[in-house]
């Protein structure tokens, strides 16, 4: 079971340039998340989306920008990197039914490093 | 607005013994669920139990235990006869009942717990 997978796992970027980490999932899931996770700190949420089409702001969206053209994917792009941005990222999927928050489910993490 | 407070940055114990993990929360919705996610030193982030607002019994799954208390906004965590394999970031969240969350968390800043051999 493939659950939600992250590419790249590691990369290191240059400041002012772009990329975009990939989020696939295979499990349905209508909702999906992107958080960023700083060192010794909880995660905070970036973006996220109700279904394909449909995204909307989290806490921290300065700097990043998403998509959602299909149910299985959620790419997160950064554009102008900064060192700020230099952080491990998650992204996630749940499932919206049965009445009630049903559990998210994360990636193995991208861990970006920009420089 | 929600808030989610680990008071507890970090935890040590030996072996064997019982530790709590202490998770206090914020929220005016009435409906609301509660998380522990456990994030091990290869980084994923393992869900463990969710509960919710509207259901105040305490749970046990094996060694792990929790305790939700809506008089004191608590929702902790006990790990009892500790393991070295336990030793993990754990993060307490929150999820508003209202409409407009998208089923989104709010995260604590999390509990590093070690267990010693």
């Amino acid at each position: 079971n493939a659950g939600v997978t992250q590419t790249p796992k590691f990369h290191i970027l240059k400041i002012g340039q772009s990329m975009t980490l990939q989020c696939t999932q295979d499990m349905n899931h209508n909702y999906m998340y992107w958080y960023r996770q700083d060192p010794g700190m909880g995660l905070k949420l970036i973006y996220y989306s109700v279904g394909a089409g449909i995204t909307d702001k989290g806490e921290v969206p300065n700097g990043y920008n998403v998509s959602r053209s299909t149910t299985e994917d959620f790419p997160l792009r950064l554009e102008l990197a900064a060192p700020s941005q230099t952080s491990v990222y998650f992204c996630a999927s749940s499932y919206s039914g049965g009445g009630g928050a049903q559990p998210q489910h994360f990636g193995d993490g991208t861990r970006l490093s920009i420089l | 607005a929600q808030k989610v407070t680990q008071a507890q940055t970090e935890i040590s114990v030996v072996e064997k013994e019982d530790v709590t993990l202490d998770c206090v929360y914020e929220t005016r919705d009435t409906t609301y669920y509660l998380f522990w996610y456990k994030q091990p030193p290869s980084g994923e982030l393992v869900f463990l139990i969710r509960r919710n607002s509207f259901d105040e019994q305490n749970e046990i799954s094996g060694r792990y235990s929790w305790n939700f208390q809506k008089s004191t906004s608590s929702f902790n965590f006990t790990i009892t006869a500790s393991q070295v394999v336990d030793s993990a970031v754990y993060f307490c969240a929150l999820k508003g009942g209202g409409q407009t969350s998208g089923s989104r968390l709010t995260f604590g800043e999390g509990t590093q717990l070690t267990v010693n051999p």
